[in-house]
């Protein structure tokens, strides 16, 4: 059974760094075609694709936010870490973490809500 | 960088009838399409990928067709539950793997 959390703040302030973890379980990052991605949704707008980082450590971003994302796999831990740098109101919203198998998001996480404090 | 467009915006439609919802991407990007369901307060829900695969557990009133440039998820017969949002995601080659906007499935 494949299942996924996110974890992280609720609340940031402007300019700081915002770190979300992803917890998984039922499957591995070492297997060939595995991924897992970040999508994000501000509230009451549509889907946005940030990042994903295959098995072998391939990692993708977003062009417009590859300045301000990091994408890391914690092997040992199950995790999969995003940071997102410089952070202003407009990156509020919900954060989601997905299973993606060459290609599509066929499990997510339940998302976390996150605030710009200002 | 690849654009989805979905049309249209918002559908309005009865139980029982039937729904086609409409994804167009600016370039070709084969059939490396997925399509989402996503209701109120809950997760998007994989629905369709490789434009016509139905994923696991999904029932056959959903049906996903095209290639190229456009796509189509059709629903043959609302039940009440399909009324939510519909997304377009492409996965081909570069990203971004942005979505489409969105289509608001409302009942009539």
């Amino acid at each position: 059974q494949i299942t996924l959390k996110e974890s992280g703040p609720t609340v940031v302030k402007p300019t700081q760094t915002l770190t979300l973890t992803c917890t998984f379980s039922g499957f591995s990052l070492s297997t060939s075609g595995v991924g897992v991605s970040w999508i994000r949704q501000p509230p009451g707008k549509a889907l946005e694709w940030l990042a994903l980082i295959y098995w072998g450590d391939d990692k993708r971003y977003s062009p417009s936010l590859t300045n301000r994302l990091t994408i890391t796999n914690d092997t040992a831990k199950n995790q999969v870490v995003l940071t997102l740098t410089n952070v202003d109101p407009m990156d509020t919203g919900t954060y989601y973490c997905a299973h993606t198998l060459w290609g599509p998001c066929d499990y997510w996480g339940q998302g976390a809500l996150v605030t710009d404090s200002s | 960088e690849i654009v989805m467009t979905q049309s249209p915006a918002t559908l309005s439609a009865s139980p029982g009838e039937r729904a086609t919802l409409s994804c167009r991407a600016s370039q070709s990007i084969n059939i490396n399409l997925a399509w989402y369901q996503q209701r109120p307060g809950q997760a998007p829900r994989l629905l369709v990928y490789h434009a016509s695969s139905r994923a696991t557990g999904i029932p056959a009133r959903f049906s996903g067709s095209g290639s190229g440039t456009e796509f189509t998820l059709t629903i043959s017969s609302l039940q009440s539950e399909d009324f939510a949002v519909y997304y377009c995601q492409h996965y081909n080659a570069r990203p971004p793997y942005s979505f489409g906007q969105g289509t608001n499935l409302e009942m009539k």
